[in-house]
């Protein structure tokens, strides 16, 4: 299984763009990199997914070097709702075996 | 659409007893998966499953067992329970695990279990 390594934690101001990183230096060329957002008492939630460079959707962006071996996951503009744990999961759906890491709680500050 | 359901949301047993959890899903997923949660530690895999009739182990399965009868269930055993095992117990499924799919894993709502 491909570790991970996040920051245990993070603090950002309301308005402002979140960029989470995490390293992974043992990935395969079959992984991909997806990440997930947990709220306190609830199961995590599927946020973005991509394999390399930039991959964008309404909800953030995931940067991913040329190398592979660290993402980042930016946030625009985080609201107090944004408060939460970001895991960062690097593996090959073909096997099934995804590993999550401890995650990056990050909290929103008014 | 429910997605993935737990039953129960929350028990307490005592050391020694069993129980099983229950996880189903509506969205006709191929993968179903068990994940346990402690605090500090993030989301382990114990079990897990890539169709109906077969199961596999994870990264914890010792003291669990587990069953895929039917595609829509994923059952999680648990045959003579330790405190170890207090945790909160997550199932989650996805669609297929190709690589041209996004493997989205769709969670449920996890289950606090206490051993006492």
């Amino acid at each position: 299984l491909a570790k991970t390594t996040q920051p245990i934690s993070m603090d950002s101001y309301e308005g402002q763009e979140v960029n989470i990183t995490c390293s992974h230096n043992n990935i395969a060329t079959n992984d991909y990199i997806t990440w997930y957002q947990q709220f306190p008492s609830q199961g995590p939630r599927f946020i973005i997914q991509g394999y390399k460079t930039k991959v964008t959707n309404e909800v953030a962006s995931l940067f991913i070097p040329a190398d592979r071996k660290s993402s980042t996951l930016s946030l625009p503009r985080v609201s107090l709702s944004d408060t939460a744990v970001y895991y960062c999961l690097v593996g090959c759906y073909g096997n099934n075996r995804l590993a999550f890491g401890k995650g990056n709680q990050v909290v929103v500050i008014p | 659409n429910a997605g993935v359901t737990q039953t129960p949301k929350f028990r307490v047993l005592k050391t020694g007893q069993s129980m099983t959890l229950l996880c189903a899903q509506d969205m006709n997923h191929e993968y179903m998966y068990w994940y346990r949660q402690d605090p500090g530690m993030g989301l382990r895999l114990i079990h897990y499953s890539v169709g109906e009739g077969t199961t596999a182990k994870g990264e914890v399965p010792d003291g669990y067992n587990v069953s895929r009868l039917k595609k829509q269930n994923f059952l999680l055993g648990l045959e003579s329970a330790a405190p170890s095992q207090t945790s909160v117990y997550f199932c989650a499924s996805s669609p297929t695990g190709a690589r041209t799919n996004t493997g989205e894993l769709f969670f449920g709502e996890g289950s606090r279990l206490t051993v006492l």
